[in-house]
């Protein structure tokens, strides 16, 4: 089984300042992992993945995320917060245990103040 | 926009009700997901169907069931429905199966009173 966890419902950063949210995941098999990220009254949108190439993964949106085996950690970074940037942030496991089965965290929302 | 499509946008309906979700993938995805968003239990994954195959279950409720058709689209079917229904629901797709980009539509929000 796996499992998700998001450090911190909110985060509130500055604009400009770096972007830090948090992800722990438990899977007994290799997992892949995801950050989506979900805009008011929308629906989610993938910014990265990582399916056991690089552990330092590149998304859109100068996002990126390093997968560490050891800390079983996934954490999201951006470098500079833009205010466009504000949204719900979801940290996701996906593994194969007699069928792919995806699970999501809680979610981080992310407040940047000008 | 995902490229997936949800219908109807919103539904208000009352206790003890049934309703079906429909959900129309991407041109070329195989795969169909449902996931129940709501304030108090997060995003929760209900279904995968490939190819008009169930390939994997989640907390879906014995009150809930699903089926992928030959064209590829999707329903979800809730029945005696309760208040504790009341949730966004979200429909994605992906090309395949396993560690796939999920595209996800812009969900059906659906209030019980």
């Amino acid at each position: 089984a796996q499992s998700v966890t998001q450090l911190g419902s909110h985060v509130s950063v500055s604009e400009g300042a770096l972007v830090l949210l948090r992800c722990n995941y438990s899977s007994s098999v290799p997992p892949y992992l995801f950050w989506y990220v979900q805009y008011p009254n929308q629906g989610l949108q993938l910014l990265l993945k990582y399916t056991s190439a690089a552990t330092l993964v590149k998304g859109i949106n100068g996002f990126e995320a390093e997968f560490k085996k050891s800390e079983t950690s996934f954490h999201l970074t951006k470098p500079s917060a833009h205010m466009s940037d504000a949204a719900e942030y979801f940290c996701a496991v996906s593994a194969y245990t007699g069928g792919f089965k995806t699970i999501f965290g809680a979610g981080t929302r992310l407040f940047v103040k000008a | 926009d995902s490229g997936v499509t949800q219908t109807p946008k919103h539904l208000i309906t009352a206790t003890g009700q049934r309703v079906t979700l429909r959900c129309s993938p991407r041109s070329g995805d195989l795969s169909v997901y449902w996931y129940q968003q709501s304030l108090d239990q997060g995003l929760q994954f209900l279904i995968h169907y490939y190819n008009g195959e169930e390939r994997a279950k989640g907390n879906i409720l014995e009150r809930f069931s699903a089926q992928q058709f030959p064209d590829l689209h999707s329903e979800l079917n809730l029945s005696s429905l309760e208040l504790g229904d009341s949730a966004l629901y979200f429909c994605a797709s992906s090309r395949g199966q396993g560690a796939e980009t999920q595209y996800f539509g812009p969900g059906t929000r659906l209030l019980v009173l």
